[in-house]
C-alpha cells in the first residue's frame, strides 16, 4: 500500500538555524500539507500546497515558513531561523485533492535547543 | 470557520468493555467528518469517515460513528475494547471543498486496562 514518507524522524537543532523537514507524498496525489503537533496540544494546520503554490495558509504560517515541490516527488517545508517554540511533530500529508482522505506520514519531531 | 471539540481528554477502560469517545462540531458550511488514530510513536491513520449517505458509519477494527447532524455530534463507539485499542484518537472536520485542511479536536487519549 503507497504511503507518505517523512525525513528525518528526529531532528535536533540550536534556536536560530535553518532546518529542512522533507515529505514524500503518495505519487499519483495533487494535494499536499503541512501539520504540526505540539507535546500535548491538538494538530494544527500550517500549509496546503496544490499546483505548485500555496493554496492556504494558517497564522502560524509565517515568513519564517516556506514550502517547496523541488522535483516530482518531494515536499519540503523549510522554517529559515527556528524559535523555541517551533518545537513540535510535524506531519506530511497528501491527498487527491477529492472527497478522499489526507494521508498521514509518521511525522518529524523537530527539538529546538 | 469550523471548530471541533472532544470532550474528553482520558477514557480508561477495561479490557472487553465497550466505549464512546465523544466528540462535537460546530460549522457554518456542510463538513465532511473524521476519526484518526495515533498509536504511540506514529502517525494519524484514518479510522473512518462519514461523507454523505447513512449516519451511521463504520470503520477499521470495529469502530463506529454515528453523524447526529441536529446535534452536531460525531462520536466514536466500539462494544468491545482490547488492549490493542490503547491510543490516542482526534476527530476532524473539513469543509467540503477540494483539498481542504483537517480541522482537529484536542484528542482524547483511550487507555485500555486488562
Amino acid at each position: 500500500e503507497p504511503e507518505v514518507t517523512q525525513t528525518p524522524s528526529h531532528q535536533v537543532t540550536q534556536m536560530g538555524q535553518e532546518v529542512i523537514l522533507r515529505c514524500v507524498p503518495i505519487s499519483n496525489h495533487l494535494y499536499f500539507y503541512w501539520y504540526r503537533q505540539i507535546l500535548g496540544q491538538k494538530v494544527e494546520f500550517l500549509v496546503s500546497f496544490y499546483n505548485n503554490e500555496i493554496s492556504e495558509k494558517s497564522e502560524i504560517f509565517d515568513d519564517q515558513f516556506s514550502v517547496e515541490r523541488p522535483d516530482g516527488s518531494n515536499f519540503t517545508l523549510k522554517i529559515r531561523s527556528t524559535k523555541l517554540e517551533d518545537s513540535a511533530m510535524y506531519f506530511c500529508a497528501s491527498s487527491d485533492g477529492g472527497i478522499d482522505e489526507q494521508y498521514f506520514g509518521p511525522g518529524t519531531r523537530l527539538t529546538v535547543t | 470557520a469550523q471548530s471541533v471539540t472532544q470532550l474528553d481528554s482520558q477514557v480508561p477502560v477495561f479490557e472487553e468493555a465497550p466505549v464512546e469517545l465523544r466528540c462535537n462540531y460546530s460549522s457554518s458550511v456542510s463538513v465532511y467528518l473524521f476519526w484518526y488514530v495515533q498509536y504511540p510513536n506514529q502517525g494519524l491513520q484514518l479510522l473512518l469517515k462519514y461523507l454523505s449517505g447513512s449516519t451511521l458509519v463504520k470503520g477499521i477494527n470495529g469502530f463506529e460513528a454515528e453523524f447526529n447532524k441536529s446535534q452536531t455530534s460525531f462520536h466514536l463507539r466500539k462494544p468491545s475494547v482490547h488492549i490493542s485499542d490503547t491510543a490516542e484518537y482526534f476527530c476532524a472536520v473539513r469543509r467540503r471543498n477540494q483539498g481542504g485542511k483537517l480541522i482537529f479536536g484536542q484528542g482524547t487519549e483511550l487507555s485500555v486496562k486488562p
